[in-house]
């Protein structure tokens, strides 16, 4: 049974970077098709997909985010990591993590961390 | 970017009814549609990939149809832990993935 969980600051000051890292087990990071995937979540909200990659590959985002987020892999932890520079309050979230599952054209995310509220504010 | 419709916003139901949410994409998406079951406070639940493929472990009364630019969940027979909020998502375009608004489904 694989599982995620998010970890990171819940509060981070505006135009400070958010750091969030998600740490898996149950299963390898670096093997597989699959990719690893940050989500986000406004209050009272609709989901937002920021970014996923693939192992060690290129990541690729939401063209909201592209040119603030930036999304790593540490093949060796086991975790993958969110960066988002130059916050501000409308970067308030739930913040999750999640695996996509990759079948042709089939990207769907089967397996979420709890989440975790980061909160942009001095 | 594909956008995502989804219908009612919200609705109200009772235990033993069947419920039908709608989803529509704004071009074609073949059967690249999946839905999400949310219940408060948590992460999202994968009911349905590809339209229609019932994930492990999801009770077979909730269901999936469509292709296209119009799919739709079904719920059977509503149950007390079904009321929640449901979303579509697509993978047509597998470099922006979208969600839909999202369906409240409340206690009537």
């Amino acid at each position: 049974q694989v599982q995620l969980r998010e970890s990171g600051p819940g509060l981070v000051k505006p135009a400070q970077t958010l750091s969030l890292t998600c740490s898996v087990s149950g299963g390898s990071i670096n093997s597989g098709a699959d990719y690893w995937a940050w989500i986000r979540q406004h209050s009272g909200k609709g989901l937002e997909w920021i970014g996923f990659i693939f192992r060690s590959g290129s990541p690729y985002y939401s063209p909201s985010l592209k040119s603030r987020a930036f999304i790593s892999v540490d093949p060796s932890k086991n975790q993958f990591s969110l960066k988002v520079n130059s916050v501000t309050a409308a970067d308030t979230a739930v913040y999750f993590c999640a695996r996509v599952r990759r079948e042709a054209s089939n990207y769907y995310f089967d397996y979420w961390g709890q989440g975790i509220l980061v909160t942009v504010s001095s | 970017d594909i956008q995502m419709t989804q219908s009612p916003s919200s609705l109200s139901a009772s235990v033993g009814d069947r419920v039908t949410i709608t989803c529509r994409t704004s071009h074609g998406i073949s059967t690249y549609l999946h839905w999400y079951q949310q219940k408060p406070g948590k992460a999202p639940k994968l009911l349905i990939y590809g339209a229609s493929i019932l994930q492990t472990g999801v009770p077979s009364r909730f269901s999936g149809s469509g292709s296209g630019t119009e799919f739709t969940l079904t719920i059977s027979s509503l149950q007390p832990e079904d009321f929640a909020t449901y979303y579509c998502q697509q993978s047509f375009d597998t470099l922006f993935l979208t969600f839909g608004g999202g369906t409240r489904v409340e206690i009537k």
